[in-house]
């Protein structure tokens, strides 16, 4: 089956570096990712559309400066949070949109971020 | 604006109990509902649902859509402690985002 990786699973950080997630389709090309964030016992909350090529769309309440989204490639996205915060520390999470599958997305393992 | 409402938002039940988790939604141009079981990590698919009163089925799993009355239902039967974990619902309108519902704590007991 269609498979999402992310690295890294884990990330530590001192507050003001900016820390890059990568989210990669392994066997399937994703004209579509997505990226979600989930905080403590709440709902993966959507953050950005990113589609291959051109700019992502980000949710309202999304800061496209502080969340910054590539889609170089049909198997590859990455989300730089820029000049992170400890509010910034959640569960990032990506999928991959393949109209191909029955499944509409493949989510990734999530990453865990954490700022100090 | 797309919305999903899952209850209850917690329950605690005993191996062996049958359990069901409900979904509503409100979407424009619905496409699909998803449901998805998340333990400490991201969430698995279990099932998509795009036509009314077809049930779909997996093993102790089962799932229906009602496109009438705008909610789903997820049955889980003869209850494991390997099915606790956050259930959630998801609906797919006119683009491809998914909008999650807060998701159903589901914690079985031996």
């Amino acid at each position: 089956g269609a498979v999402v990786s992310q690295h890294p699973s884990w990330v530590i950080c001192k507050s003001g570096t900016s820390v890059k997630i990568e989210c990669r389709s392994l066997d399937f090309q994703a004209t579509t990712m997505f990226w979600y964030r989930q905080f403590p016992k709440q709902s993966l909350m959507l953050m950005a559309t990113s589609n291959e090529g051109s700019k992502a769309t980000y949710e309202q309440g999304v800061e496209k400066d502080k969340f910054l989204i590539n889609h170089a490639s049909l198997t590859l996205s990455t989300l730089t949070v820029t000049s992170a915060h400890p509010e910034d520390s959640s569960f990032y999470i990506c999928s991959a949109g393949a109209w191909t599958s029955r499944e509409t997305q493949y989510f990734g393992p999530g990453t865990r971020l954490l700022v100090l | 604006e797309d919305k999903v409402v899952q209850s209850p938002l917690s329950l605690v039940v005993h191996e062996g109990d049958t359990v069901t988790l409900n979904c509503s939604y409100e979407v424009t141009n619905f496409r699909s509902l998803l449901w998805y079981k998340q333990e400490k990590k991201a969430p698995t698919f279990l099932f998509m649902l795009t036509s009314s009163g077809i049930e779909k089925k997996s093993g102790r799993l089962s799932s229906i859509l009602d496109k009438k009355e705008l909610f789903s239902i997820l049955n889980i039967t003869a209850t494991q402690t390997g099915d606790s974990a956050i259930y959630l619902c998801a609906v797919q309108g006119g683009s491809e985002k998914l909008v999650f519902g807060k998701g159903t704590k589901l914690t079985v007991n031996p």
